[in-house]
């Protein structure tokens, strides 16, 4: 089984600045996917970026980048620029790569509560 | 934008009353995914789909929760009877799965689910 671990229950930031959220996995799996969504107070559950295990480039989407580190099971995210619509629930999330007829459902973290101060 | 449709996004009802949350997965999504996010676990699955079949629902509790897809533009998820500890946010997903292929899951914005 997959375990996603987040080890920063809240994190804060001003405006404009950078801040790194931390996350890292167990698994036996040598190919998978990584993501993080972002959860607001509206409740919506908001994919940010993704990364696949065999691309060794980081994925970066805008102000949004990750360090993503096979060998140490590590996925963190970078926020650049911080926005006060940044502030939200971030969400770890590990998927196997399925194949043929099986699925392929999300093991997540326990969440990083990220405050974007003014 | 495409997106994933639940009904009803607030419920509060009674214990022991039943309870039926709808989801319409995007159009030509092959797998649907049912989770609850509780603030003391965090999001788990409860049950998912593909191509209408059910693949796992070992997340469920088999005597009050069942879920269904009675056709592809619908996903149903039933709790009876209800009790106070099914209060949660209910998630329905889906997403595209084609040959090797794996898409991320889009999500619904949740029903929030109070039971007295």
């Amino acid at each position: 089984a997959q375990t996603v671990t987040q080890s920063q229950p809240e994190m804060s930031v001003q405006e404009a600045e950078t801040v790194t959220l931390s996350c890292t996995y167990d698994t036996s799996e040598n190919n998978y996917y990584l993501f993080w969504y972002k959860q607001p107070p509206s409740r919506q559950m908001i994919l940010v970026i993704r990364q696949e295990a065999y691309k060794q480039q980081n994925a970066t989407e805008n102000r949004f980048s990750v360090n993503f580190q096979k060998a140490a099971k590590s996925f963190s995210l970078k926020i650049s620029d911080s926005q006060l619509g940044d502030t939200a629930m971030y969400f770890c999330a590990f998927m196997k790569h399925m194949s043929g007829n099986a699925g392929n459902m999300l093991t997540f973290g326990g969440g990083t509560r990220l405050m974007v101060k003014p | 934008d495409a997106r994933v449709t639940q009904t009803p996004r607030h419920k509060v009802t009674e214990m022991g009353q039943e309870v039926t949350m709808r989801c319409q997965p995007i159009l030509g999504h092959n797998t649907v995914f049912w989770y609850r996010q509780t603030m003391m676990q965090g999001l788990e699955l409860l049950a998912y789909f593909r191509n209408r079949a059910p693949l796992d629902d070992s997340g469920m509790p088999k005597d009050r929760f069942s879920a269904e897809m009675p056709d592809a533009t619908l996903a149903t998820l039933k709790i009876q009877p209800s009790e106070p500890r099914d209060s949660a946010v209910y998630f329905c997903a889906s997403g595209l799965v084609l040959g090797e292929g794996n898409q991320p899951q889009h999500f619904g914005d949740g029903t929030r689910l109070s039971i007295l």
